[in-house]
Order: C-alpha cells, then sequence, then structure tokens
C-alpha cells in the first residue's frame, strides 16, 4: 500500500550545524510534498512545499529536495538554531481540492545541541 | 494562532463514555480533515470533510463519527471509549492543496 517514510526516528545536530531530514516516499502518482514541523504540545506547521516538476526549492534557511526517480525527499534546514528542534513531518499529497489525498510520514525528531 | 480553532484543549474522561471534539476551520476553508495521533506516533488520517461531505475515510474506528456542520465547523465524536483512545486529536483545514493543511492546537484526550 501507500506509505510515507522517514530513515530516522532521531537526529542531533550541533548548533550552528546543517540539518537534513530525509523522507522516502512510494506512490509515484504524488505530485506534491509538504514538509510539517511540529514543536512539543503544538499542531503541525507548514514549512516548505514542493511541486513533482521541480527538483528543489529554497525558503529562509530550508531547502527541500526531491528525487522522483528514488522518491526520496529531503529537508535541509541551515545554521540549525535550538528553536529548530521539534518533530518533522513529510506529507505526499495526490489530488487537489477536496479531492486531495494526503498522507504523512512517522516524523523525525530533530534535536538541537547547544 | 493558526486561525483553525479547536475545544476543548484538555479533556479527561473515564473509559465507556463518549465525547465530543469540536472544530472550526480557518475563514475560507471548505475543507477539514481529523487525525489521531498517539504518544510518540505519526498523524493518523481518521476522516475528511468537504463543504459538508464526508470526502475520504482513513482508519477512523466504528465507534468514530464526525460531521461538518452547514457553517463548517466540525465535530468528532468518540464512543465507548477505550484507554487506547487516549491521544491528540487534531483538526486541520485548507482551502485547496497549496500551502498544505491548517492545524490546530489539538485536543489531548485522557482515557482513565
Amino acid at each position: 500500500g501507500e506509505s510515507v517514510g522517514l530513515h530516522l526516528p532521531t537526529l542531533s545536530v550541533q548548533e550552528g550545524d546543517n540539518s537534513i531530514i530525509n523522507c522516502a516516499y512510494s506512490n509515484s502518482a504524488s505530485d506534491y510534498f509538504i514538509w510539517y514541523k511540529q514543536e512539543s504540545g503544538k499542531g503541525p506547521q507548514f514549512i516548505i512545499d514542493i511541486r513533482s516538476n521541480m527538483d528543489k526549492r529554497q525558503g529562509q534557511r530550508v531547502t527541500v529536495l526531491l528525487n522522483k526517480t528514488v522518491k526520496h525527499l529531503s529537508l535541509q534546514i541551515a545554521a540549525t538554531q535550538p528553536g529548530d528542534s521539534a518533530v518533522y513531518f513529510c506529507a505526499e499529497n495526490i489530488g487537489s481540492g477536496g479531492y486531495q489525498k494526503v498522507t504523512f510520514g512517522t516524523g523525525t525528531k530533530l534535536q538541537v545541541i547547544p | 494562532d493558526s486561525g483553525v480553532t479547536q475545544t476543548p484543549k484538555h479533556l479527561i474522561t473515564a473509559t465507556g463514555q463518549r465525547v465530543t471534539l469540536r472544530c472550526s476551520p480557518r475563514s475560507g476553508d471548505l475543507s477539514v480533515y481529523w487525525y489521531q495521533q498517539s504518544l510518540d506516533q505519526g498523524l493518523q488520517f481518521l476522516i475528511q470533510y468537504y463543504n459538508g461531505e464526508e470526502r475520504a475515510k482513513g482508519n477512523i474506528l466504528e465507534r468514530f463519527s464526525a460531521q461538518q456542520f452547514p457553517d463548517l465547523h466540525s465535530e468528532l465524536n468518540l464512543s465507548s471509549l477505550e484507554l487506547g483512545d487516549s491521544a491528540l486529536y487534531f483538526c486541520a483545514s485548507s482551502v485547496g492543496r497549496d500551502g498544505g493543511y491548517t492545524f490546530g492546537s489539538g485536543t489531548r484526550l485522557t482515557v482513565v
């Protein structure tokens, strides 16, 4: 069946270093991907998205890379800060409007070491 | 404030009881999604409504039901509660798919 998974459940990085969080997806029909950040006690928050016709998209300190050949998605966070400590989820999306179907990965916990 | 309002924030109830969780979507969003998140687990999709109609079902138990009202707010009803139903329940809304979902802050349900 369809699934979205993460390679690493926990990632510890030193403050100031770059972080890379990986995600594998299995549905080749997925055409829209999103990264969410969930801080303790809060709901997931949109970080960045990418469409399947792109292989890279940059935001403020974050970059998402998409490799459709191997069905792999990654989130890169530059100069990681303590405030980046959270659980990060990738999500794959098929369809649009009221018919979109979103599948979330299991999440990777990012721990930033001061 | 994300614009998605969930009430109550916390709920403690006994096994066998029934509770109702409420969600008001962000203004203009027609789709409402319910997710369950157990401790250290990912987001499990329960059900989606779009403009008052059920659009998709995920791993929702028969003891659970939901509806979306004409004003677009939604309620998730959980009955015959079991200890294993203790979890965070999130509501999310969207107008389309660009920008993903906007999540509420969740309702923490504890069944004792």
